[in-house]
């Protein structure tokens, strides 16, 4: 059984400019949600997909934007970067069968993300 | 809407004492809780997880927590602590449609 990869583990980038970063989930797994971790604090919910349709978004603004696959695997993309998106990127999947709350999330190992 | 509160942010115990992390929730109705745990540049392991079958939960690694109703806590607790638990720590409820809200962090020092 795959676990939960992120792709890349680390990336610059430069204030204005946009990301994409890459997830795909476990094995069996058809949801996926995104959470940011700035240093030193824990991570925040930035939304999530089930079923290649977005269900749920934390507080975050429209230019962070998301897709999933018919593989389930996702994409997260921040256009317009600013200095305070710099943080650790972190992807998480797990079985949504319509939003049974104590269904595990696995985490990737994340994207650590800097903008200068 | 859903919360904890991690009580401490730095708890320093020695090798092969108990470990004590605490956790409070505010929930409207029966929570699903988790306790994760995030070693250095390392994503998050689940370590433990209450949803109301058993209101003591036993965990990875010797883990384990007890979901306190009447006090609305869900302290993570270890006979003995192992170098390697030293990390920080993460008390999470989970809401309906698995958004998990996550607690600032307890990190844990083990000393020799």
């Amino acid at each position: 059984e795959t676990g939960v990869t992120q792709s890349p583990t680390h990336l610059i980038k430069t204030r204005g400019q946009q990301v994409t970063l890459r997830c795909s989930s476990q094995s069996g797994h058809n949801t996926v949600s995104w959470y940011q971790q700035a240093l030193g604090q824990g991570p925040q919910f930035i939304f999530q997909y089930y079923r290649e349709e977005e269900n749920g978004r934390g507080n975050f603004p429209p230019r962070f934007s998301g897709l999933q696959f018919p593989n389930y695997s996702s994409e997260l993309n921040v256009n317009a970067l600013e200095l305070d998106d710099s943080a650790l990127y972190l992807c998480a999947s797990s079985l949504g069968a319509g939003g049974e709350p104590s269904y595990e999330q696995y985490f990737g190992p994340g994207t650590r993300l800097t903008v200068t | 809407a859903q919360s904890v509160t991690q009580l401490d942010s730095h708890v320093s115990v020695s090798e092969g004492t108990p470990v004590l992390l605490r956790c409070n929730y505010s929930s409207s109705y029966s929570p699903s809780l988790f306790w994760y745990v995030q070693h250095p540049n390392k994503g998050l392991q689940l370590l433990l997880k209450y949803t109301s079958a058993a209101t003591l939960v036993k965990g990875i690694n010797g883990f384990e927590a007890e979901f306190k109703k009447s006090e609305t806590s869900f302290h993570l607790t270890k006979p003995s602590a192992h170098m390697s638990d030293a990390a920080e720590y993460f008390c999470v409820v989970s809401d309906a449609s698995q958004k998990l809200v996550f607690g600032t962090g307890t990190r844990l020092l083990v000393s020799p």
